[in-house]
């Protein structure tokens, strides 16, 4: 069974831009989940999607957004770029909700604002 | 708040030598309690995961790990440590009642001598 894969694995953006970033999750698997991991703050939770509904939220600005396509598959945007956006963007998927269940993470999309 | 400490940043082991990594959580209730591995380069593995039960907890790759309520404690052990053991390690919290929160400590990072 293939994992989660993550597209694209690295990206260059410039300030005010915005990105999409796509996770696709094992198949089965009806969450997927998205956390933000820097250096200064590491692993935080962005948002959870299950079965096309946003069920949970982590404390980020609005410029963060998800969601999730009836296949599961799954896209984080973010708009308007900060400096500070820079980071390694990790997406997990799971059978049910994430807290109650084994996550299976992808490589991660590495993202770099200049 | 909750929050989840994790108060060795790096730790150094010789191979074969016995290991412990220090995870200790707030939280008024006992939360759903995970150790996560990221080796360089890769996203995040599950090691093992506590949610209710027997306070002593095996997981893959001969990890153990033991839930002391009265310490607020979940700390992560193995008897004999491989060279390939080296990598960062996250213990992650989930509130299981109230507002969800999936909250990851800081992070061990393990050497290993040969």
């Amino acid at each position: 069974k293939a994992g989660v894969t993550q597209t694209p694995r690295y990206l260059i953006k410039t300030r005010g831009q915005q990105v999409t970033l796509s996770c696709s999750p094992i198949s089965g698997h009806r969450s997927v989940s998205w956390y933000q991991q820097t250096p200064g703050q590491g692993l935080q939770f962005l948002f959870e999607y299950f079965s096309e509904t946003q069920r949970n939220k982590g404390n980020f600005p609005g410029r963060f957004s998800g969601r999730q396509f009836s296949n599961s598959r799954s896209e984080m945007n973010v708009s308007t770029l900060e400096l500070g956006d820079s980071a390694l963007y990790l997406c997990a998927s799971s059978l049910g909700l994430a807290g109650q269940e084994t996550q299976y993470f992808g490589p991660g999309t590495r993202l770099l604002v200049l | 708040a909750q929050s989840v400490t994790q108060p060795d940043i790096h730790i150094t082991v010789s191979e074969g030598a016995s290991l412990e990594l220090r995870c200790n959580y707030s939280y008024g209730a006992t939360p759903y309690l995970f150790w996560y591995v990221q080796s360089p380069g890769q996203g995040l593995q599950l090691l093992l995961k506590y949610f209710s039960g027997d306070t002593l907890v095996q997981g893959i790759k001969g990890f153990e790990a033991e839930f002391k309520r009265s310490q607020s404690s979940f700390n992560l052990r193995k008897p004999s440590v491989h060279w390939s053991d080296a990598a960062e390690y996250f213990c992650a919290v989930v509130r299981t009642s109230g507002t969800y929160k999936y909250i990851f400590g800081t992070g061990t990072r393990l050497k290993v001598l040969a």
